[in-house]
């Protein structure tokens, strides 16, 4: 079947470490982006890439970095100097279809990270 | 910008009850307008969208139609189930802006049996 694998499903950092949180989809989709959910609250982007090798900032972006070197691929690394990491991470992807906005998004089942 | 406003939650009902939860959007042109439902500890799932005015998308029991007057797309379900309890976001997106969705603040939707 289909779809977007996000690993791991909870991830535990310590202050000051590094963590790269797994983004994968098999829907040869162009388009990748990855969401911040803090508890009770919507959904803030952080980084999108519409092709391999290409990605831009979100709302969201500082203490975060990304890469897209494979289409199926879009990692997000929380860097140390993201100072409130603790949050659930969603990962998305769309076909990349331009002028035209109807195509729905497709969602990873998220990692949840805490720092301890 | 674009900006998408929902009801706050949560909202609690009994089973059986009439739905409505409220979303109006900001946005200039002709977005598309979407509705997700997000069940505990998992990701996003499409519920329904609808891609211009006037349209009505529906699935599951739950509709919601694409209103350009009101700048409004309010989703309804006549009678929920205990098994409709999830968080439901609105979102829209515009033609030439990059495919990104931008999501309201979500609803929490809690049904007592």
């Amino acid at each position: 079947d289909g779809g977007i694998t996000q690993s791991p499903k909870y991830l535990f950092r310590k202050e000051g470490q590094n963590v790269t949180l797994s983004c994968e989809q098999n829907l040869n989709h162009d388009a990748m982006y990855w969401y911040r959910q803090d508890p009770g609250q919507g959904l803030r982007l952080i980084y999108y890439s519409q092709i391999v090798n290409d990605f831009q900032k979100g709302d969201i972006a500082e203490g975060y970095s990304v890469s897209r070197e494979k289409k199926e691929s879009f990692p997000l690394t929380v860097t140390s100097a993201q100072k409130n990491p603790t949050a659930f991470y969603l990962c998305a992807s769309t076909p990349q279809v331009y002028g035209v906005s109807n195509t729905e998004a497709f969602f990873g089942q998220g990692t949840r990270l805490t720092v301890v | 910008g674009n900006s998408v406003t929902q009801m706050e939650g949560p909202v609690t009902l009994s089973e059986e009850a009439f739905l409505t939860i409220n979303c109006t959007y900001t946005a200039t042109g002709y977005p598309s307008l979407f509705w997700y439902v997000q069940y505990p500890g998992e990701g996003l799932q499409l519920l329904l969208k609808a891609t211009k005015a006037d349209d009505k998308g529906s699935n599951k029991g739950f509709e919601a139609t694409y209103r350009k007057e009101t700048t409004s797309f309010h989703l309804e379900k006549g009678s929920v189930q205990v098994s409709d309890s999830a968080v439901y976001f609105c979102a829209l997106r515009r033609n030439n802006a990059g495919n990104m969705l931008t999501f309201g603040g979500g609803t929490r939707l809690m049904v007592k049996p």
